[in-house]
């Protein structure tokens, strides 16, 4: 049973542009959400993270919108750049589990210069 | 030191040896993990060392055999392994099992011939 569902699978964007990542959850007793960024032959890289007790968390270009009666939560990259081509996982866990993360499917992102 | 270190960056085995990953951090996380990860995948948990100890064993074959034999060190033995097993295996530590913070490592990308 796949938990949380991450889309689109890829993206195209151009630089400058907004490039938007979404993902769908399951199990309401998730309660942290966060957004990781993986680049090629590199681990994953906490990019960015929401707790559902917030709707909008904003670092620099980046920003997760959280809808907790919809159980979605997305991730807007302002001003896209060539460098932020990567692919990147948002994930869930829950506290009473040990915090044990659950990824999404993954989004191979590209800006195009 | 906010990183943690895996050797080797890159495996190409037999089927028939007997090869070690290690990892190893030095943050004074207590929590470590092993994840593997396919092409175009997400992150998929193996194991997971709470205070040094196995806490959780996500069902994997007896072919890959871990160890804690410290706070900052944790090792991943193969044996037998099978052509299916090559992927990136990486490590993950936090500073224990009830926060948030995972840090990755890079991984070791391994090849069995």
């Amino acid at each position: 049973q796949q938990q949380v569902k991450q889309s689109p699978q890829s993206l195209i964007v151009q630089k400058g542009g907004i490039s938007i990542i979404n993902c769908a959850y399951e199990n309401t007793a998730f309660d942290y959400f966060p957004w990781y960024q993986q680049f090629p032959g590199k681990g994953p890289a906490l990019l960015i993270a929401i707790r559902p007790d917030v709707s909008e968390k904003k670092e620099g270009r980046f920003t997760i919108s959280f809808n907790k009666s919809a159980k979605q939560f997305s991730l807007h990259i302002m001003d896209s750049q060539p460098g932020d081509s990567a692919t990147y996982f948002c994930a869930a866990s829950k506290n009473n589990a040990g915090n044990m993360l659950t990824f999404g499917g993954g989004t191979r992102l590209m800006v195009k210069p | 030191d906010t990183e943690v270190t895996q050797t080797p960056k890159h495996l190409v085995m037999g089927m028939t040896n007997k090869k070690s990953l290690k990892c190893e951090q030095h943050m004074g996380h207590r929590a470590m993990y092993w994840y593997k990860q396919k092409a175009k995948k997400p992150p998929e948990l193996m194991f997971v060392y709470s205070y040094e100890k196995l806490s959780i064993n996500e069902s994997v074959p007896s072919r890959f055999s871990p160890e804690c034999p410290n706070s900052s060190l944790l090792n991943l033995h193969l044996h037998a392994l099978q052509p299916e097993d090559s992927a990136l295996y990486l490590c993950a530590s936090r500073p224990d099992r009830v926060s948030y913070g995972y840090t990755f490592g890079s991984g070791t990308r391994l090849t069995v011939v």
